[in-house]
């Protein structure tokens, strides 16, 4: 079975100040995606990145980094000098593929992380 | 080009009242899911359509019935609704193999 969790429920900040959202899975498979997720108020569901489980090189986009280390099953997502406007709830998701077949897209999501930054 | 378009985008019912959510993508896309969110729990997958004329449960069906009317659309009924439903609900669909999702901008439903 398949779990991610996200130990953090809420996370406060001041504005440029650095912050790192934990993301922690389980799966039995050995292909699997990880994904983040971003929900801002307005409700929406925005892709951030997808990582594959064959590639641990970790990524950065602007002001966004994720550190992917297979050893401890993690997928960590750092935003740098944070502003207001990253205020929003962040997902992680595994996408797992069994032996002889596909997920068919089934995502297991983890609870969520409520960023606040504040002014 | 809409993506994955839900309605209604709000409804509110009473005990016991059914109604369906409709969704529809013009992405050509094979599968799609129905995901509820719930606070504190993340999403979770009621339903899914890996292709047309196939539905399948996810993690939790119970309550809900689904109908794949063709490739572009996927429904979901609430047959009796209970409070227990309150939700907010989100359609997406994928490629086969799914490993991008595109999601709906969701459907908040409650159940007084």
């Amino acid at each position: 079975a398949q779990k991610v969790t996200q130990a953090q429920t809420e996370i406060s900040v001041v504005e440029k100040e650095d912050v790192t959202l934990d993301c922690v899975y389980e799966t039995r498979d050995t292909t699997y995606y990880l994904f983040w997720y971003k929900q801002p108020p307005s409700g929406e569901l925005v892709f951030l990145i997808r990582r594959n489980s064959f590639d641990e090189q970790n990524e950065i986009s602007g002001r966004y980094s994720w550190n992917f280390q297979k050893s401890t099953s993690s997928f960590n997502f750092t935003i740098t000098a944070s502003q207001v406007v990253d205020s929003a709830v962040y997902f992680c998701a595994l996408l797992s593929y069994h032996a002889g077949g596909t997920s068919y897209g089934k995502l297991t999501f983890g609870q969520g992380t409520i960023l606040t930054v504040h002014p | 080009n809409a993506g994955v378009t839900q309605t209604p985008k709000f409804q509110v019912l009473k005990t016991g009242q059914s109604m369906t959510l409709q969704c529809a993508q013009d992405m050509n896309h094979n599968s799609m899911y129905w995901y509820r969110q719930d606070p504190g729990m993340g999403l979770r997958l009621i339903y899914y359509s890996a292709s047309e004329g196939t539905t399948d449960k996810g993690e939790v069906p119970n309550g809900y019935n689904v109908s794949r009317l063709n490739k572009r659309e996927f429904s979901l009924r609430l047959e009796s609704a209970a409070p227990s439903q309150t939700s907010v609900y989100f359609c997406a669909s994928s490629h086969p193999g799914g490993r991008e999702l595109f999601f709906g901008e969701g459907s908040r439903l409650t159940v007084l």
